[in-house]
């Protein structure tokens, strides 16, 4: 079964502090996995994907397989970054290689 | 760049109307899907399509139909609306598995 779990809802940082959103997967297969990311009342857009290991406004995520994992981080927290951040997964062609979503991280960067 | 564009932007129901949520992209893209975003719940997929003229449902497709007339566009069809489908509706396109998904600004629809 292919799941993507985001195991914290709130996420509360201070600006300047790193910050780690976790999210693991499970799948069968070779993952493609990506980060999204909502600022308040927007829609979706694409911050990182794996495949290209790119770094988005300071953002990173390393694919784990052994530990199955997807975290994103930044070393040092903006306010600007508070939105909900989403993990997901592409599924596989039964689906139209849908993404699958966590449920979501909700990240307040207070100063 | 217009990308993917979704009608209504709000919209209020009673129960048991019927109404179309219009999907439209401006990409080509052969993929492309419904979801429905509920709080603390993430995105849920109700159909998606592979091409013009094929449809597939997701995960939650009861209570929902949808067509896939021409490449562009992908409507979604609520007959019966029901206080359970009170959320927020995002179409989303895609090219291929490993590409971009791209999004549009939603749909928010309450059920009274």
């Amino acid at each position: 079964a292919q799941r993507v779990t985001q195991p914290e809802k709130l996420l509360s940082v201070f600006k300047g502090a790193p910050v780690e959103l976790k999210c693991n997967y499970s799948y069968s297969g070779s993952p493609e996995l990506f980060w999204y990311v909502q600022y308040s009342r927007q829609r979706l857009q694409l911050l990182l994907r794996h495949i290209s290991r790119e770094s988005i406004k300071g953002f990173t995520a390393d694919l784990n397989k052994g530990e199955t994992s997807f975290h994103l981080k930044k070393p040092f927290a903006q306010e600007e970054d508070s939105a909900m951040y989403y993990c997901a997964l592409s599924g596989h062609s039964n689906s139209g290689y849908a993404l699958n979503f966590g449920k979501g991280t909700s990240l307040l960067v207070t100063p | 760049n217009a990308g993917v564009t979704q009608t209504p932007k709000f919209r209020i129901l009673k129960i048991g109307q019927s109404m179309t949520l219009q999907c439209t992209q401006d990409m080509n893209h052969n993929y492309m899907y419904w979801y429905r975003q509920d709080p603390g719940m993430g995105l849920k997929l109700i159909y998606y399509s592979v091409g013009a003229g094929i449809t597939d449902k997701g995960e939650v497709p009861n209570g929902y139909n949808v067509s896939r007339s021409t490449t562009e566009d992908f409507p979604l069809r609520l007959e019966l609306a029901a206080p359970s489908q009170t959320s927020v509706y995002f179409c989303a396109s895609r090219a291929t598995r490993n590409t971009e998904a791209f999004f549009g600004q939603g749909t928010r629809l309450t059920v009274v």
